[in-house]
C-alpha cells in the first residue's frame, strides 16, 4: 500500500546550518507530494507541494525535489533560524479515487542560536 | 488568508459520554476531512466528506463515529461513547477539490478520563 517514511528526529542544528530532512515513499501511479510543519502549540501549516516528478516545492527557504527515480521528496534550507523550530511531516496524496493524505511519523527539529 | 477553525481547542469527557467537536471549514471548499494524532504517532485520516456524504472513512471510523454538515458553515465530529483510547488530537481539514492542497485547523486536544 502506499506509505511514507522519513528521517527519525530530533535534528539538532545551529542557527545558519544546513538543513536536509530525508523522505521516501512508496505508491503506485503518481501522488502528489506535501510538506507540512507544526509549530508548537499549532496545527499543520502546507509549506510546499509538487504534483509531478522533477518538479520542486518551495516557500520560506525551503524546498523539496519530487525525484520518481529514487520515490523520495527531500526537504532540504540553506541556512535554518531558531524560527524554523517545528516538527516536519512529510505526506502524500494519492488522488484518484481516494483524497486521504498519508503522512509520514513526522522530524522534530531543534534550531540552537 | 482564510483559514480551518476548530472548537474547542481542548476537550476533557468522562469514558463512555459523547463528545462533538465542531469546525468551520474555508468557505469556498468543498471536501472536508477528519484526521487524528495519538500523541507520539502519526496523523491518521479518519474520514472524508463530499456533497453532504461521506466519500472515504477508514478501518478507525466504526459506528462510534459519525460526521455532519449540519448547516452551510459548520462540520462536526461526533464520538457517541467514548473510550480511553480516543484520546489524541484530532484535526480538521480542507481543500477546493479532492486533488487540492489541505488546509488543516489548528485542532481539537481531546482527554478521556
Amino acid at each position: 500500500g502506499n506509505s511514507v517514511t522519513q528521517m527519525e528526529g530530533p535534528v539538532t542544528l545551529s542557527e545558519e546550518a544546513f538543513l536536509t530532512i530525508n523522505c521516501t515513499y512508496t505508491a503506485t501511479g503518481y501522488p502528489s507530494l506535501f510538506w507540512y510543519v507544526q509549530y508548537p502549540g499549532e496545527g499543520l501549516q502546507l509549506l510546499l507541494k509538487a504534483t509531478k516528478a522533477d518538479d520542486k516545492g518551495s516557500n520560506k527557504g525551503f524546498e523539496a525535489t519530487y525525484r520518481k527515480e529514487t520515490t523520495s521528496f527531500h526537504l532540504e534550507k540553506g541556512s535554518v533560524q531558531v524560527s524554523d523550530s517545528a516538527v516536519y511531516f512529510c505526506a502524500l496524496l494519492y488522488g484518484g479515487a481516494t483524497n486521504k493524505l498519508i503522512f509520514g511519523t513526522g522530524t522534530l527539529l531543534a534550531v540552537q542560536p | 488568508e482564510p483559514e480551518v477553525t476548530q472548537t474547542p481547542s481542548h476537550q476533557v469527557t468522562q469514558m463512555g459520554q459523547e463528545v462533538i467537536l465542531r469546525c468551520v471549514p474555508i468557505s469556498n471548499h468543498l471536501y472536508f476531512y477528519w484526521y487524528r494524532q495519538i500523541l507520539g504517532q502519526k496523523v491518521e485520516f479518519l474520514v472524508s466528506f463530499y456533497n453532504n456524504e461521506i466519500s472515504e472513512k477508514s478501518e478507525i471510523f466504526d459506528d462510534q463515529f459519525s460526521v455532519e454538515r449540519p448547516d452551510g458553515s459548520n462540520f462536526t465530529l461526533k464520538i457517541r461513547s467514548t473510550k480511553l483510547e480516543d484520546s489524541a488530537m484530532y484535526f480538521c481539514a480542507s481543500s477546493l477539490t479532492g486533488d487540492q492542497p489541505q488546509h488543516f485547523g489548528d485542532g481539537t486536544r481531546l482527554s478521556i478520563l
